[in-house]
Order: C-alpha cells, then structure tokens, then sequence
C-alpha cells in the first residue's frame, strides 16, 4: 500500500528559485491538505482541496500555489522561494470526516 | 482565536510513570471530531484515534487512554506505565463538519519518557 507518497523528501533551494514538492495519494480521498512544520509552531494548515477542481486557502497560504487536476495528485508550487519557506512540508489525504493519512514529509531548506 | 490548544509544550517522565498530554479546544459546530497522532523521532505523524463528538465513552488501547469530555471542551491522552518508545511528538487536532474537513491542530506535546 503506497497511501500518500510525497518528493521530493529532501530540497535545497536558493532564494527566488520555483519548486513544486508532488503529492500523490492512491486512496480515491477526496480531501488533500498541504501542512507545514516549524518549531514551536505545530501543523499549519497552507492549502487544502476537497476534490479535484477545488482548492481553498488555509492559515499560510502566502507564497505557495496548489491545483487538482485528479483526485489522486496535489502538487504544490514554490513560485519564489524565501528563508521563510525553509521548513518540513507534509501532504495528507483523508476521506469525509475520517482521519488524515500523512505522507513521510519533504524537508526544504532556502538559502 | 485557537482552536486547539496544547498547554504543555514539554513534559519529561521516568520510565513506568503514568502521563497525561492535556488538549483543549474550541468550536460552535455541534458536529466535530478530535484526533491523536504520534510524532516520534523518525519524523511520521502516526494516527492514534479518532473521536466523533456524539461519543463521550472513554477508550482505551493498551496502555493508552483517551478521556473526551464535551463539558469542559477537553480531549486528553493518558499513557501508562509510560516506556521509551513513547518519547515522541503528540499531537491533538480538530475537524469541523462544516468547514469541510478543514483540521485543526495544536502546537504539540513534546514527551521525553527517561529510562
């Protein structure tokens, strides 16, 4: 069982460079979220998605662009890396009401 | 406003002790549910349980214990005769039906579990 399956796992970036970290789910969730980790800070909520076409804003969406074409893949973009970004970035899935699946986190370092 | 919040931010025990991990949260839906993960060393966030708001039966898994009560908005985690492995991250987090599934956590227990 593959369940939610991020990449890359480890980024380095230079300040003003784009990315996209991948997230792929083969669970037909319709729910996908992106969260990032810092210390202290707990999970923070950056985009989420409850089917394909449809994307929302989450608590630090400011900087990061997501889309679902599929109800499989979310993929999110760095569109001009900052050192604000440089954090641990989890993708999860969940179906309706039920508990989030996290992929193993893609840890991303801007310089 | 919070919606989840974790009060201890770190709690070290000696091996065999028995921890609770406070969690208190926060929401005007009447349909809600609350949620466990682990985060230990390695990095993973490993599901622990779920509560739906209409159960207040309290659960228990082993040598872990949930306590949900609507009254005081609190969801706690009680672990005992704690071990070594049990040194991990915990984290407690919110998901409103009308919000769509849209999770809330909070910050996070940092348990240190001492041989």
């Amino acid at each position: 069982n593959a369940g939610v399956t991020q990449t890359p796992k480890f980024q380095v970036l230079k300040t003003g460079q784009s990315m996209t970290l991948q997230c792929a789910q083969d669970m037909n969730h319709e729910y996908m979220s992106w969260y990032r980790q810092d210390p202290g800070m707990g999970l923070r909520l950056i985009h989420y998605s409850v089917g394909a076409g449809i994307t929302d804003q989450g608590e630090v969406p400011n900087g990061y662009n997501v889309s679902r074409s599929t109800t499989e893949d979310f993929p999110l973009r760095l569109l001009s890396a900052a050192p604000s970004q440089t954090s641990v970035y989890f993708c999860a899935s969940a179906q309706a009401t039920g508990e989030l699946f996290f992929g193993e986190g893609s840890r991303l370092t801007v310089l | 406003a919070q919606k989840v919040t974790q009060a201890q931010t770190e709690i070290s025990v000696v091996e065999k002790e028995d921890v609770t991990l406070d969690c208190v949260y926060e929401t005007r839906d009447t349909t809600y549910y609350l949620f466990w993960y682990k985060q230990p060393p390695s990095g993973e966030l490993v599901f622990l349980i779920r509560r739906n708001s209409f159960d207040e039966q309290n659960e228990i898994s082993g040598r872990y214990s949930w306590n949900f009560q609507k009254s005081t908005s609190s969801f706690n985690f009680t672990i005992t005769a704690s071990q070594v492995v049990d040194s991990a991250v915990y984290f407690c987090a919110l998901s409103e039906a009308w919000t769509g599934n849209q999770f809330y956590f909070g910050t996070g227990t940092s348990l240190t579990v001492i041989p």
